[in-house]
């Protein structure tokens, strides 16, 4: 019972760098999730997708770029990365009516 | 806009106290509320999920309810134990976003 799989668990990039954080889910939900979280700031939504085919902005997507490649996968993709994007990103998903989200592990990623 | 808040930040307790976290929204036109734990370096988990039309949900030893009209919600655990310990988030789904937003959390340590 995988549920949400993120890939990598931590990364260290140079600012400047780009990179793509993976997400899948194998519980066939349709909608899908990349969130931020920084200290005393909470978690913060960049980009989701309500179903597959679609994305939208959330409160913070400058910065990122999201493909949702099919119903399985998600991937947030940072062009080029900047100290202010060194945070934990969480990916989520839910079922058709939100009968609650499943968070992923997570990925600490440091920009220097 | 919607807004969550979570009271107290920060609470100690002694090993086998009940206590009550609470959680508050501004926009009470909500689909759903979850309770989520975090562990430090973790993810979340999600402990409980109330649907706009329930009252409460129970889980073990937790209990949480919801009153909408007033837009607040509580996390009852009985018997705390230190395993116990972790930072608890309400998150409120629905109303004007149609997103899930966070509350900032309260970080629990129960003392053995």
């Amino acid at each position: 019972n995988a549920g949400v799989t993120q890939t990598p668990k931590f990364q260290v990039l140079k600012t400047g760098q780009s990179m793509t954080l993976q997400c899948a889910q194998d519980m066939n939900h349709n909608s899908m999730y990349w969130y931020r979280q920084d200290p005393g700031m909470g978690l913060r939504l960049i980009y989701y997708s309500a179903s597959e085919g679609t994305t939208d902005k959330g409160e913070v997507p400058n910065g990122y770029n999201v493909s949702r490649l099919n119903k399985r996968e998600f991937s947030l993709r940072l062009e080029s990365a900047a100290p202010s994007q060194t945070s934990v990103y969480f990916c989520a998903s839910t079922p058709v009516g939100n009968y609650g989200y499943t968070f992923g592990s997570g990925t600490r990623l440091t920009v220097v | 806009k919607q807004e969550v808040t979570q009271i107290p930040a920060a609470l100690s307790v002694p090993e086998g106290e009940n206590l009550v976290l609470n959680c508050s929204f501004t926009d009470s036109a909500i689909y759903n509320l979850q309770w989520f734990r975090q562990d430090p370096g973790k993810g979340l988990t999600s402990l409980l999920l109330i649907q706009s039309s329930q009252r409460e949900q129970t889980s073990g030893r937790l209990n949480a309810s919801l009153d909408k009209s007033s837009g607040r919600s509580t996390l009852y655990i009985a018997a705390s134990q230190p395993g116990d310990s972790a930072t608890y988030l309400c998150a409120v789904w629905g109303g004007a976003t149609n997103k899930l937003i966070f509350g900032t959390g309260t970080l629990l340590a129960v003392q053995p």
